[in-house]
C-alpha cells in the first residue's frame, strides 16, 4: 500500500504551458520533500515544506503544503526543456521517522 | 565536495553470485541509507545507519545485508543474488534532523543492478 500518492503518472507537455502535479495521502505528514530526478542520476532535493498551507517558490516553480498536511502539489510555470525529470514527493510522520517516497510523476516537456 | 558516492555504476551479475555495492560520503553525515527503486515503485528502504556501527532494516531487507564501520562508509553486500534484486540501488545521507529547517537527502548517482 503506498502511503503517498502521486497524479497524474505521466505527463507531457509543450514547452511554455503550465502545469500542476499532486502528491496525496491519508495520513498526516510533519513535512513533505520533493525531489526532481533525471535520468541516470539520483534524486535531487528541490524544497521541504513543513508548515500547514505554507507555500514556497523556487523560480518558476511553487509549492504548497495542505491546510491539514495530508497533501502537497507543485505548479510549474512556463515549463522548459530542462524541467524534464521524475518528480518525487517524500514524506516524514514525525521528525523522527525515516522518510517514505511516493511513486514519483514522470514529466516530459516537448520543445 | 563530492557529496555521496557510488561504484560501481553498472554491475550484471549471475543468478547465485554475490557483490558489494559501495557508498561513500564525505560531508559527516550521520545518517545513511540504501533504497532501491523500480519503476512506477518509488523508493524503497533497504536499510539505514544513524552512525557508525549502527544499522536497522528497512522495508526491503530480505537479501541484502550492511555494515557501517566509519562515518563515511555504507557498503550494501548482496549475497546469492536473484532476478527479484534487479533494480536501481541509491545509496543517500542526510545529517541530524530539524523540522524547522530544510532537511533533506543527498543521494548518489545510483547502481544499475541486472540479476540474469
Amino acid at each position: 500500500t503506498q502511503l503517498l500518492e502521486q497524479s497524474p503518472q505521466f505527463l507531457s507537455i509543450q514547452e511554455g504551458e503550465n502545469l500542476t502535479v499532486y502528491c496525496n495521502s491519508s495520513s498526516v505528514f510533519s513535512s513533505l520533500q520533493w525531489y526532481r530526478q533525471e535520468p541516470g542520476e539520483g534524486p535531487v532535493l528541490l524544497v521541504t515544506v513543513v508548515t500547514g498551507g505554507e507555500v514556497k517558490k523556487l523560480k518558476r516553480l511553487t509549492f504548497q503544503f495542505g491546510d491539514a498536511r495530508k497533501d502537497s502539489s507543485l505548479h510549474i510555470t512556463a515549463a522548459q526543456p530542462g524541467d524534464t525529470g521524475l518528480y518525487l514527493c517524500a514524506g516524514a510522520k514525525t521528525s523522527y521517522d525515516k522518510v517514505i517516497f511516493g511513486p514519483g510523476t514522470s514529466l516530459s516537456v516537448i520543445p | 565536495n563530492a557529496g555521496v558516492t557510488q561504484t560501481p555504476k553498472f554491475r550484471i551479475l549471475k543468478i547465485g553470485q554475490s557483490m558489494t555495492l559501495q557508498c561513500t560520503q564525505d560531508m559527516n553525515h550521520n545518517y545513511m541509507y540504501w533504497y532501491r527503486q523500480d519503476p512506477g515503485m518509488g523508493l524503497k528502504l533497504i536499510y539505514y545507519s544513524v552512525g557508525a556501527g549502527i544499522t536497522d532494516k528497512g522495508e526491503v531487507p530480505n537479501g541484502y545485508n550492511v555494515s557501517r564501520s566509519t562515518t563515511e562508509d555504507f557498503p550494501l553486500r548482496l549475497e546469492l543474488a536473484a532476478p527479484s534484486q534487479t533494480s536501481v540501488y541509491f545509496c543517500a545521507s542526510s545529517s541530524l534532523r530539524d523540522r524547522r529547517t530544510n532537511y533533506g537527502y543527498t543521494f548518489g548517482s545510483g547502481t544499475r543492478l541486472t540479476v540474469v
